[in-house]
This record gives structure tokens, C-alpha cells and sequence, in this order.
């Protein structure tokens, strides 16, 4: 049972480039989402979705897309990588009935560095 | 949508002593209430969390209280440890919600 996984670990982007994040997780999971931390900062919310097929903006979506196309897996876009996205960025992932019913679980982090 | 806040945004204290963690949110429907701890260049993991049908939880040092009346709940780690170096994170999530919205974080320094 390896949780949530998300590759790469670390990325390096010019400015312009495009790529994508991968997540997935095997915990059969209903909820899953992404999340950007920037240095000292706080955990906030890109993108999220309770289902396949299902996904939804959060705080700061702007700059990135997402698909749900199974449970198991929520890649990350950048579209046209900007040195404001410099970021480590988390997936996470959590049961969801109509709500959430408790933890929700990380993965280790991808550290995305945009020059 | 929930408006979160922590306080304080800093802690330091020496090690043996008390520390105490206040989320205060906005939304009376919130109903699970969780404290996420990250450790320096790691994930956020659940340290220990409440629901709303009870007071207080303890797990070992660590508990956490609710006030619903008041709409704030607070983390207290007793007998603090180097370990508990970290920035702790409240969640409160209200019922049926889709949006986790996180505190800005509380850095808590433990001074031996």
C-alpha cells in the first residue's frame, strides 16, 4: 500500500514550458486534490475533485488544469510555467461521502523551480 | 466559504513547557475539526482531530478542545519535546463541503 504517490520529486522549467504533475493514489480514494506551498507559507488550494470525471477550482486555479479520468490518478498542468508558480505542491487524498469523513492524506511533495 | 484563522502565527517555547494553538473559524456548520503537523521539508500529516459532538480529545501529550458557542477549537501539546519542531496546520471542515481550506499555519519552535 504506497498512499498517495506524486513524481517528479523535483522539476526545474524555463519560463514558458509546459508539464505535469502526477498523482495517484491506491487507497481507492473519492476525494482528490492539489494543493501549493510556497516557502513559509501556508497550504493553499489549486484544484480538487470528488470523483472521476468530476473536478473543480479552488483558491488559485489560475495557470493550471486537471482531469480525473480514474479514481486513481490526478495529474497537475502547468500550461506555461511562470516564475510565480515556483512552489513544492502536494496532492492529497481522502474518502468522501457527500463530505468528508476524515483524514486527508499527502503525498511527499514535488518542488517545481520556474527561472 | 469558511474564513479561517490562526494564532499565533509563531510560538517559541522551552522544552518541558506548554504550548497552545488557536483556529478560530466562521462557518457554525463546520462539524470535523483537524490539526495537521509538517515537519520541516515534509508532508502535513493528521496529528490528532474532533468532531463536533465532543469537548475534548487527548492522545498522549497532545489533545485537542472545542468551543462550538465560540467558533474556535485549540491544540495543546503538553511536556514539549525537540520533536514537536514544526508548523501545525488547523482544517475545519464543514458538513457536505468539497473545499478544504487550511490555516495559514502556526511555526512552533521548541527551545532546549
Amino acid at each position: 500500500n504506497a498512499g498517495v504517490t506524486q513524481t517528479p520529486k523535483f522539476q526545474v522549467l524555463k519560463t514558458g514550458q509546459s508539464m505535469t504533475l502526477q498523482c495517484a493514489q491506491d487507497m481507492n480514494h473519492e476525494y482528490m486534490s492539489w494543493y501549493r506551498q510556497d516557502p513559509g507559507m501556508g497550504l493553499r488550494l489549486i484544484h480538487y475533485s470528488v470523483g472521476a470525471g468530476i473536478t473543480d477550482q479552488g483558491e488559485v486555479p489560475n495557470g493550471y488544469n486537471v482531469s480525473r479520468s480514474t479514481t486513481e490518478d490526478f495529474p497537475l498542468r502547468l500550461l506555461s510555467a511562470a516564475p510565480s508558480q515556483t512552489s513544492v505542491y502536494f496532492c492529497a487524498s481522502s474518502y468522501f461521502s457527500g463530505g468528508f469523513a476524515g483524514e486527508l492524506f499527502f503525498g511527499e511533495g514535488s518542488r517545481l523551480t520556474v527561472l | 466559504g469558511e474564513n479561517v484563522e490562526q494564532h499565533p502565527s509563531t510560538l517559541s517555547v522551552q522544552e518541558g513547557d506548554s504550548a497552545v494553538i488557536k483556529c478560530t473559524y466562521s462557518d457554525s456548520a463546520s462539524n470535523y475539526f483537524p490539526w495537521y503537523k509538517q515537519e520541516l521539508g515534509k508532508r502535513p500529516q493528521l496529528i490528532i482531530d474532533i468532531r463536533s459532538n465532543v469537548g475534548e480529545k487527548k492522545d498522549q501529550r497532545i489533545a485537542v478542545t472545542l468551543n462550538k458557542t465560540a467558533k474556535h477549537f485549540s491544540l495543546h501539546i503538553t511536556e514539549t519535546q525537540p520533536e514537536d519542531s514544526a508548523v501545525y496546520f488547523c482544517a475545519p471542515i464543514i458538513q457536505g463541503a468539497q473545499k478544504l481550506v487550511f490555516g495559514q499555519g502556526t511555526r512552533l519552535t521548541i527551545n532546549p
